[in-house]
Parts: C-alpha cells; structure tokens; sequence
C-alpha cells in the first residue's frame, strides 16, 4: 500500500523565494497534518485538517505560511517569503477519523528544507 | 494532555528484548498511550498504541500498569534497524487535544552487535 508521499524530498533556495511542499495523504484518510522538525524545537505540528476543512492553524509560526487543502487527496504548505529560519524537516501526516483518538497518524518521509 | 517522562537513552544487545518504559501519572480515562519510532533522516512510524490492556502486534508489545500511569514498550528481539529515537505520546479525545499528537524528546535506543 502507498503510504503519506510528500515532494520535494529536498529542497534547497535562497531567502525570499516562496517555496512550496506538497503532500499526498493515504487514500481513504480524511485528516492531515503538518508537522515541522528542527534540532531546537523538535517535532511541532504546524496545521491539521478534517474533511480537507482547516480544523487548527495554530501552530502555524506565522503569516508568511500558509497550507491549503484542495481535495482529499492533496495538500501544500507554502511559504512565501522564506527565511533562513524556515530550514527544518516538514512532515505530512494522515489519519483516519479524526473524532477519534484511537487512529493512528501515519507520517510520510518527510521534505528536507535549507533555505540559505 | 497528559505529559509524559521518557529516558532520554538506552542501551540494547542485539537479539535481546528493549524495553523502554514511559511515565504519565496524569493521564486521564479518555487518553490513549502511543508509541512511535523515528529513525534517522525518516518520518516517525507508528509502532503501537492501547488504552487499558496489554496489546501486542507484529513490532511489539504494550505493557500498560493497571493505574495507567506507567507503560513500557517491548521490542522482544532487537535487531540494529530498531536503532532509532522511541516516543510515548498521550493522546486525547477530540474534545481535550482534538487528535493532536504532541512529541517530546523521547528516549535514543541504541541496538549494540
């Protein structure tokens, strides 16, 4: 079975340009995160959806990144501009029924970002 | 949610049982325990995840205290792919932590030959 895909597996660009990671969940779940990784802060996540509904944005760092949600099966998180201090792993995440605890979130392998 | 007190490291022989114990004294009647596993430059896998009982599946076994205050994660074979970083996550219905599962630093296990 394919499990979360994400693309870019790397991505390397200068400060100011916009960037855009895309994530393609199971087939069949209804709920994806996003969740970003660096040494300092560990694994935070950033936004979650339900139903492709943005449910909780609040981990979002701030205005310069957004996520959409188009349909079931698509999703990006874009920065616009970057900054040095976006360089972090970005994971996509989803899961089934989001009601209920009991689902696992099952995690893709993750973009590498470097913004120089 | 419920907080969770992980060793930040541990040490396993190669073919012998890892187990890697979790604390959360405050976890409530609602909240799940969740393992993951991250290996190096990977997204975290989901291992296993129970609510009262003992649960087992192919990569390992669950072992929760009857107050629920205390679990442990059993690898009962190590092999060196098991090397990796081990995280305990409490997780709560949608109406405390709305599914949100929130890492922290989790315990290193280190599979030695």
């Amino acid at each position: 079975d394919a499990g979360v895909i994400q693309s870019p597996r790397h991505e390397v660009t200068e400060m100011g340009q916009e960037v855009t990671l895309r994530c393609k969940p199971i087939s069949g779940h209804n709920s994806l995160f996003w969740y970003r990784q660096t040494m300092m802060r560990g694994l935070e996540l950033l936004i979650y959806f339900n139903n492709n509904v943005p449910i909780d944005d609040s981990g979002m760092p701030e205005d310069r990144f957004s996520a959409k949600m188009p349909n079931a099966s698509f999703s990006t998180l874009k920065i616009q501009p970057s900054e040095p201090r976006d360089s972090a792993v970005y994971f996509c995440a989803s899961s089934t029924h989001l009601g209920y605890s009991n689902q696992p979130q099952h995690f893709g392998d993750g973009t590498r970002l470097s913004i120089l | 949610d419920a907080k969770t007190t992980q060793p930040p490291s541990m040490d396993c022989a190669e073919g012998r049982a890892a187990n890697l114990p979790c604390n959360h004294s405050t976890i409530s009647g609602n909240e799940y325990v969740y393992w993951y596993r991250q290996i190096h430059s990977q997204g975290p896998q989901y291992i296993i995840h129970g609510l009262k009982n003992n649960e087992t599946n192919e990569m390992a076994s669950l072992i929760i205290t009857e107050d629920r205050k205390s679990s442990t994660l059993i690898l009962p074979h190590a092999t060196l792919r098991d090397t990796a970083v081990y995280y305990c996550i409490v997780r709560g219905p949608i109406s405390g932590n709305t599914g949100k599962l929130i890492f922290g630093q989790g315990t290193t296990l280190q599979v030695k030959p």
